[in-house]
């Protein structure tokens, strides 16, 4: 079955560093891949997606992603990390052969110190 | 264009009653997803509408059902209220990419519903 998961609950970084909040998944087929993001109150909003092409894929205020196909991970990532990226971050999967659904990962908290 | 949209956006109900939510998907989206989000379950999924049927079912008791009219507004429906279903109840929508597969999901701010 198809599945995915985020290893850290929260993640603390200070401003101005990098920031990487994991993702690995696990699907039958090809997958696609997405991060989410949700402020306090809000509905998620979509920062990226991995379909098929270029490994690394970017999206949304600066960030990024790195689909590794070996390591079945999709880690997002950002260069310099701002007190305003202090969110809940969701990784998901869609297997697009199979039923079609999305999963969410549990989310990860991720903190920007200042 | 204008967003996802969920009506209401705060609802308090008490144990054994129903509730319908509502969500409008941005103008030309056909497929709409409803999600459960918990602290402690996290996001789970519940169905997803396509052009009026419903394409896939999370796994959730018969007391949740939806639908999709032909505008493409869904609705959701809960009867018979438990305390378990205080949650943020979120709406997606999407389109479909050139190969028919369904696309980036765009989510309205949800429902948050309290049972008591």
């Amino acid at each position: 079955a198809q599945s995915v998961a985020q290893p850290e609950d929260q993640v603390n970084v200070a401003e101005g560093n990098p920031l990487t909040v994991k993702c690995t998944y696990s699907v039958s087929g090809n997958p696609y891949l997405f991060w989410y993001v949700q402020y306090p109150n809000r509905g998620l909003q979509f920062l990226l997606k991995y379909i098929t092409g270029d490994n690394l894929v970017k999206g949304s205020y600066g960030f990024e992603a790195e689909f590794n196909k070996s390591q079945t991970s999709f880690h997002l990532k950002k260069p310099s990390a701002l007190v305003s990226d202090s969110a809940l971050y969701f990784c998901a999967v869609r297997d697009v052969r199979r039923d079609d659904k999305i999963i969410f990962g549990k989310g990860t908290r991720l903190h920007i110190l200042p | 264009k204008a967003g996802v949209t969920q009506t209401p956006r705060y609802l308090i109900k008490t144990r054994g009653q129903q509730v319908t939510l509502s969500c409008s998907p941005i103008s030309g989206h056909r497929s709409v997803s409803w999600y459960q989000q918990t602290p402690g379950q996290g996001l789970q999924f519940l169905f997803e509408y396509f052009s009026e049927t419903q394409r896939n079912k999370g796994n959730f008791p018969g007391r949740f059902s939806g639908r999709q009219f032909s505008n493409s507004r869904s609705e959701m429906n809960v009867s018979t209220l438990e305390l378990g279903d205080s949650a943020l109840y979120l709406c997606a929508s999407s389109s479909q990419t050139s190969g028919g597969a369904i696309d980036t999901q765009y989510f309205g701010p949800g429902t948050r519903l309290t049972v008591l």
